[in-house]
């Protein structure tokens, strides 16, 4: 079943903070964010198995509820470069498909 | 080291002929995925496959669509007498191993059916 992503969209200014959540209503193994520029291809960012731990790639970090099944991506500080459309990609066991959510798409402006 | 490979990049095809789009995994790489991307829309999981071997398929289409991997060469989604609804972008996307790891994408086949 597809996790669910909110919100759907977001406008930032330059500097300012989001936070983009993932929800899923099964058990999960590991939650996975990539992040996809227009008519590009998906980049990876980052993973976080059960644990809860709290990863972190330059000014974008996220953390994984394991009781909740939520995951959040936190943008701090947004830059131009950031705008795209994010995905979170669920695994339900290690070496599973990896389904993802609808996307939630990003803009920075300056 | 080159990244994963996806041709043709963009295919027209008229209603009811095939359509193949190939994909060489990264190097070294032994397990590929396949997803379905309309406008605006998410990444849909269609099928994953090792070297010969079909994984999982719960996300291909029951008719007309059909993967494979081979031994050698790359990895091929076929899809027989296109319709309209098949138009979108396939992406492929490699992983050295199983257990939980970093998918590396290509830059997609966009598919458009007249």
């Amino acid at each position: 079943q597809q996790p669910v992503q909110s919100p759907q969209a977001v406008i930032l200014r330059e500097g300012e903070d989001a936070v983009i959540n993932c929800s899923s209503s099964k058990a999960l193994y590991s939650v996975h964010w990539y992040r996809q520029k227009h008519g590009e291809a998906p980049v990876f960012l980052m993973i976080l198995l059960k644990g809860g731990e709290q990863k972190g790639h330059d000014k974008i970090s996220a953390s994984f509820n394991e009781k909740k099944q939520q995951s959040s991506l936190y943008l701090t500080a947004s830059q131009l470069s950031y705008s795209g459309t994010y995905f979170c990609g669920t695994e339900k066991a290690a070496g599973n498909k990896l389904t993802f959510g609808g996307g939630t798409r990003v803009l920075v402006k300056p | 080291n080159a990244g994963v490979m996806q041709n043709p990049r963009h295919l027209v095809r008229r209603r009811g002929q095939e359509a193949r789009l190939r994909c060489s995994p990264m190097k070294g790489h032994s397990h590929v995925y396949w997803y379905r991307q309309l406008p605006e829309e998410g990444l849909k999981f269609m099928v994953y496959l090792q070297k010969e071997n079909i994984i999982d398929e719960s996300g291909m289409p029951k008719e007309r669509f059909s993967a494979e991997f081979p031994k050698e060469g790359p990895s091929i989604l076929r899809i027989q007498q296109v319709v309209r609804g098949d138009s979108a972008a396939y992406f492929c996307a490699s992983s050295p191993s199983t257990g939980t790891g970093e998918l590396f994408f290509g830059e997609g086949s966009r598919l458009t059916v007249l």
